[in-house]
């Protein structure tokens, strides 16, 4: 089935510390990806997104992530975490043609220790 | 822009009862999507409308479930009979190209007891 999977349910790092969240999409052409935050008791902000072009792409609050069409993931990196930076975060995608709504994947916890 | 507005924040209504979730999409957004958050299913997209039509209801649970979009300011989630295994946060969302992506309002946090 076309879809997109976090394979990290939760994930602990230390302020300062590099992050790199993981996705991947199973879909026969390129898809259209996206990366939201929820933080507790909100709804999802939209933190970049990638359809075509350069596969490094840079969004809010510092994150960027990058297209690996060989590898079929859509990685979220951050080269210094922040402990605002506690939320959980959910990798989406939409195909070009047919159903046009976002599906989501599952999304991982991110915690911050100081 | 005052984002997506959602209401009420907060509902607690017994089982059997109807519950009515609104949802007022960014002005000029002409999709609106309504999703459902739950521990065990995560994010599930219930229904959209496009220029206020109905484009895709097969997540919507089952007949109990319906929504309507009146115009392009407002659209509504009812539940009717209620269930507790309804409890969910519903998030109502709107977009204007979905290349851009959406916006989410702050969700509606349904308790069914």
């Amino acid at each position: 089935a076309q879809s997109v999977t976090q394979p990290d349910i939760h994930i602990t790092v230390s302020e300062g510390a590099s992050l790199e969240l993981r996705c991947n999409y199973s879909y026969g052409a390129t898809p259209y990806l996206f990366w939201y935050v929820q933080s507790p008791g909100q709804g999802l902000q939209l933190l970049l997104k990638y359809f075509s072009g350069d596969t490094l792409v840079q969004g809010i609050k510092g994150f960027e992530a990058e297209f690996k069409r060989s590898q079929s993931s859509f990685n979220l990196r951050k080269p210094s975490v922040h402990w605002s930076d506690a939320a959980e975060y959910f990798c989406a995608f939409f195909r070009d043609t047919g159903r046009r709504a976002l599906t989501f994947g599952s999304g991982t916890r991110l915690q911050v220790q100081p | 822009d005052a984002g997506v507005i959602q209401s009420p924040r907060h509902e607690v209504t017994e089982m059997g009862q109807e519950v009515t979730l609104r949802c007022k999409p960014i002005s000029g957004h002409n999709s609106l999507f309504w999703y459902r958050q739950t521990m065990m299913r995560g994010l599930e997209l219930l229904i959209y409308f496009n220029n206020n039509v109905p484009i895709d209801d097969s997540g919507m649970p089952e007949d109990r479930f319906s929504a309507k979009m009146p115009n392009a300011s407002f659209s509504t989630l009812k539940i009717q009979p209620s269930e507790p295994r309804d409890s969910a946060v519903y998030f109502c969302a709107s977009s204007q190209d979905d290349r851009v992506g959406y916006t989410f309002g702050s969700g509606t946090r349904l308790t069914v007891v």
